[in-house]
């Protein structure tokens, strides 16, 4: 069965520097990978995913991430946050690009001024 | 604007009442979702239906019914509410079908249902 772990849950850091949040997963078959940003209030929206190809990829708001096949993670980057940025975000796993998809817990991201 | 409407956006409800919770969407995808969501659990997958008339059980569809009966429609019923099933739900779709496949996941505003 599938499971995704994101082991921080809060994420605290000042504007202009950069972040990184975990995700790994779970799963005996090849996965499609997904982080979703949640502002308050509002509903999910995608920033990036992972399909095939490149294993670097770049999604919006200046985010980025990576997969790494042999670590079984996809962990989110961005070099430089801005305020606006501060909102919960959540990784997710599918092991067909049209099937149940999974949530890890989320990580709430709070960007100091 | 295209995309999911879900209603109602807030209810308190008395515990052992029947409640639906509405989505609609109108972006003709043939998938759709449940979720729950609650502090610490992330999204939780309550029932989904890949194509209109089928219906499949995610993570925790106990206390929980669906029904599809077109491509737009997919309620959400809570036979008799529990306060246990105090939660934030989303409904979701994916056009998952006819090639255009990008396994992206569109989301509503989300229903906050608080049961006493």
């Amino acid at each position: 069965a599938q499971s995704v772990t994101q082991l921080d849950s809060q994420v605290p850091v000042f504007e202009e520097a950069p972040v990184e949040l975990r995700c790994n997963y779970s799963s005996s078959v090849s996965v499609y990978l997904f982080w979703y940003v949640q502002y308050p209030n509002q509903g999910l929206q995608l920033l990036l995913k992972y399909l095939s190809g490149s294993t670097l990829v770049k999604g919006i708001n200046g985010f980025e991430a990576e997969f790494n096949k042999s670590q079984t993670s996809f962990h989110l980057r961005k070099p430089s946050v801005h305020i606006s940025d501060t909102a919960e975000y959540f990784c997710a796993v599918s092991e067909t690009s049209y099937d149940k998809v999974i949530f890890g817990p989320g990580t709430s991201l709070s960007v100091i001024p | 604007i295209a995309g999911i409407t879900q209603a109602p956006t807030s209810q308190i409800l008395a515990a052992g009442r029947r409640m639906t919770l509405r989505c609609t969407q109108d972006m003709r995808h043939n998938a759709m979702y449940w979720y729950r969501q609650d502090l610490g659990l992330g999204l939780r997958l309550i029932h989904y239906s890949n194509t209109a008339g089928t219906t499949g059980k995610g993570e925790v569809p106990d206390g929980y019914s669906v029904s599809r009966a077109n491509t737009d429609d997919f309620p959400l019923t809570l036979a008799s509410a529990v306060p246990s099933q105090t939660s934030v739900y989303f409904c979701a779709s994916s056009d998952s079908g006819s090639g255009r496949n990008t396994g992206e996941l569109f989301f509503g505003e989300g229903s906050r249902l608080t049961v006493l």
